[in-house]
This record gives C-alpha cells, sequence and structure tokens, in this order.
C-alpha cells in the first residue's frame, strides 16, 4: 500500500515531442504528490508537485495531471529538448500539512532520451 | 550557501568494514534524511531525522546507524559492510510545513567488495 508504481523504465522521443511518464498508488492518504529530475552523476532536483486539491499544475514546459479517483497522476514535457534528457522519478508523501517531516516514497524511475 | 554537502564521493570497502557517510547543510532545515539508489528501484528512505536530537527508522534501515550531530549535520554508519550494501547514498534535507521540497546532495558511491 506504500507503494508508487512508475512506468514506462524507458522512454526515447525526438526533440519536439511529448514524452509521459505515469505514476500509480494505493495509499489515498498520500497528499503530496512531487516529480524529480535527475541528470547524471548528480543528485535529484525537485522539477514539480502537486497536491490531490487540484487536477493540473503547469510550470513552463512541465505539467501534471492529477486523477483522484483513478490514484494515478502524470508528467507531460511539451516540446521536448536534449537538455531534458535525464531520469525521473515520480513520489508520494504523507504527513505533509503540517507535518514535521515528509518521508518520500519515489517510483523507480524512467530514463528519458530526447533525440536531436 | 553551498546547500547539502556529502562526503566522501566515492569509497570502496571491504566486506565487515565500517565507515561513515558525512552529510551536512547549510540551509538551516529542520528534518534529514538519507537514502539509498539502486538500479531499478528508485530512491529508498534508510533512516530520518525530523529535528535535532531525533532519528527513525525508514524503509530499509537494516544495516545502518544514524546520528543527528546538530542541525546541520546528519551522518549514516555501516558498521559492518555487506556487498548488498554497494549503492549509491543520498543525503537530502528539507524543512516542512514551510516547504516540503527535498534538497539532495550530490551522492556518494559505496562499492563493497
Amino acid at each position: 500500500q506504500q507503494q508508487v508504481k512508475q512506468s514506462p523504465q524507458s522512454l526515447i522521443v525526438q526533440k519536439g515531442g511529448i514524452p509521459i511518464i505515469n505514476c500509480a498508488y494505493e495509499n489515498t492518504a498520500f497528499d503530496y504528490f512531487p516529480w524529480y529530475q535527475q541528470f547524471p552523476g548528480k543528485g535529484p532536483a525537485l522539477l514539480i508537485a502537486i497536491r490531490p486539491d487540484v487536477s493540473e499544475k503547469k510550470e513552463g514546459r512541465f505539467t501534471i495531471s492529477f486523477n483522484k479517483s483513478a490514484k494515478q497522476f502524470s508528467l507531460h514535457i511539451m516540446d521536448s529538448q536534449p537538455g531534458d534528457s535525464a531520469t525521473y522519478f515520480c513520489a508520494a508523501s504523507l504527513e505533509s500539512y503540517g507535518g514535521a517531516t515528509n518521508k518520500l516514497i519515489f517510483g523507480t524511475g524512467t530514463l528519458l532520451a530526447v533525440q536531436p | 550557501n553551498a546547500g547539502v554537502t556529502q562526503t566522501p564521493k566515492f569509497q570502496v570497502l571491504k566486506t565487515g568494514q565500517s565507515m561513515t557517510l558525512q552529510c551536512a547543510q547549510d540551509m538551516n532545515h529542520n528534518s534529514m534524511y538519507w537514502y539509498r539508489q539502486d538500479p531499478g528501484m528508485g530512491l529508498r528512505l534508510i533512516y530520518y531525522s525530523a529535528s535535532e536530537g531525533t532519528t527513525d527508522k525508514g524503509e530499509v534501515p537494516n544495516g545502518y546507524n544514524v546520528s543527528r550531530l546538530n542541525k546541520r549535520e546528519f551522518s549514516l554508519r555501516l558498521e559492518s559492510a555487506a556487498p548488498s550494501q554497494t549503492s549509491v547514498y543520498f543525503c537530502a534535507s528539507s524543512d516542512p510545513p514551510l516547504t516540503y521540497e527535498q534538497y539532495f546532495g550530490p551522492g556518494t558511491r559505496l562499492t563493497v567488495t
């Protein structure tokens, strides 16, 4: 019930394409859903995050779509560029409202390659 | 403002040896975390500390101990390293409820032979 399932494991798109990465969760108590981006040899960095009271959030070329009833959320990258080539992780967290800490449960990651 | 720093960057140990991974943050965050990253398994939480003086187990704590030395520093100790502990280790910090973003360090690549 604590798992976050992420797919696909890897993805190759052409420059300008719209890669979509999907995640599903079981625990309805999760209340914070971030996406992290990781380049080789670096630590993950927050890309965008959403809470379950909204169905979509957009920041620049990155959009999260959230479906509370299906317990699924996805990341869309508009007009993808070779510089977006990285590993993307979805995550979910409990106790985020007023909690002293937010323990993240990560998906298994998606390796994205954007070809020029 | 360095963010989260980790030492060492790389380490090779023999089975049974011990070592401590160091982590420090300069953002005045209350919460700190240790994760391990293995291929195909994402990041898994080992231990976390909600504030100075407190620590709690995460998803995969066996074989590890931690110390929250002060607000800035959170160390991870392997008492008797095993090949199954070969991994990349990341330290992170955050400051809920002010910010839920976790800031990660650059990682330590550990190989146990």
